[in-house]
């Protein structure tokens, strides 16, 4: 088992530039999520999916979108990247909300 | 959403217990508590979790004691790999928008 999978792993992108964070799970986990880690910081949670069809809000959704494409994958967009979301970018899924799985983690900068 | 207060930073030694401590004083009755490790340029790791007593894994043990309104994990003998951020996390294990990592422990452990 393959766990998380996160691509790309590194991404340098110019402000207004748009891209899109795969994000994939072979464990067949209901739930799903994007973090955000700034340097020296904890992670802050952008959005989630409970399960295949929704997706909420977390503690810091401005600026993102989320898609939950199927149970196995979740993507996150940055429609018009901004020097403040430079930051490395973590998917994690999860049966229980607390014992979460995480991927390798996606170190984005923005110019 | 319970509030979560730990030291920033501890340092050990070669072979000693390490035990960090997690000050949550509005801890609700529904709420647990979560221990990840996080490495340099990784995602969290799920380590340890509990409601009350005590639990204990291959890794670490969780001491709560009856009023719930702080945690220690324990980590017997550490290593040099075991330096690392350690996060402290409360809430309900079924609730998805629970997961606020805070800033985390930072311990460094020397020869």
């Amino acid at each position: 088992n393959a766990g998380v999978t996160q691509t790309p792993k590194f991404q340098v992108l110019k402000t207004g530039q748009s891209m899109t964070l795969q994000c994939a799970q072979d464990m067949n986990h209901n739930s799903m999520y994007w973090y955000r880690q700034d340097p020296g910081m904890g992670l802050r949670l952008i959005y989630y999916s409970a399960s295949e069809g929704t997706t909420d809000k977390g503690e810091v959704p401005n600026g993102y979108n989320v898609s939950r494409l199927n149970k196995r994958e979740f993507s996150l967009r940055l429609e018009s990247a901004a020097p403040s979301q430079t930051s490395v970018y973590f998917c994690a899924s999860s049966v229980l909300a607390h014992e979460q799985f995480f991927g390798p983690g996606t170190r984005l900068t923005v110019l | 959403l319970a509030k979560t207060t730990q030291p920033i930073s501890m340092d050990s030694y070669e072979g000693q217990e390490v035990n960090i401590t997690c000050s949550h004083n509005n801890i609700a009755t529904n709420d647990y508590i979560t221990w990840y490790q996080q490495f340099p340029s990784q995602g969290p790791r799920f380590i340890i979790q509990g409601y009350k007593t005590k639990v204990t894994n291959e890794v670490a043990s969780l001491f709560i004691p009856a009023d719930r309104k702080s945690s220690t994990l324990s980590l017997p003998r550490v290593s040099l790999s075991d330096t690392a951020v350690y996060y402290c996390l409360v809430g309900d294990i079924m609730g998805n928008n629970d997961m606020r990592f805070g800033a985390g422990t930072r311990l460094t452990v020397k020869p």
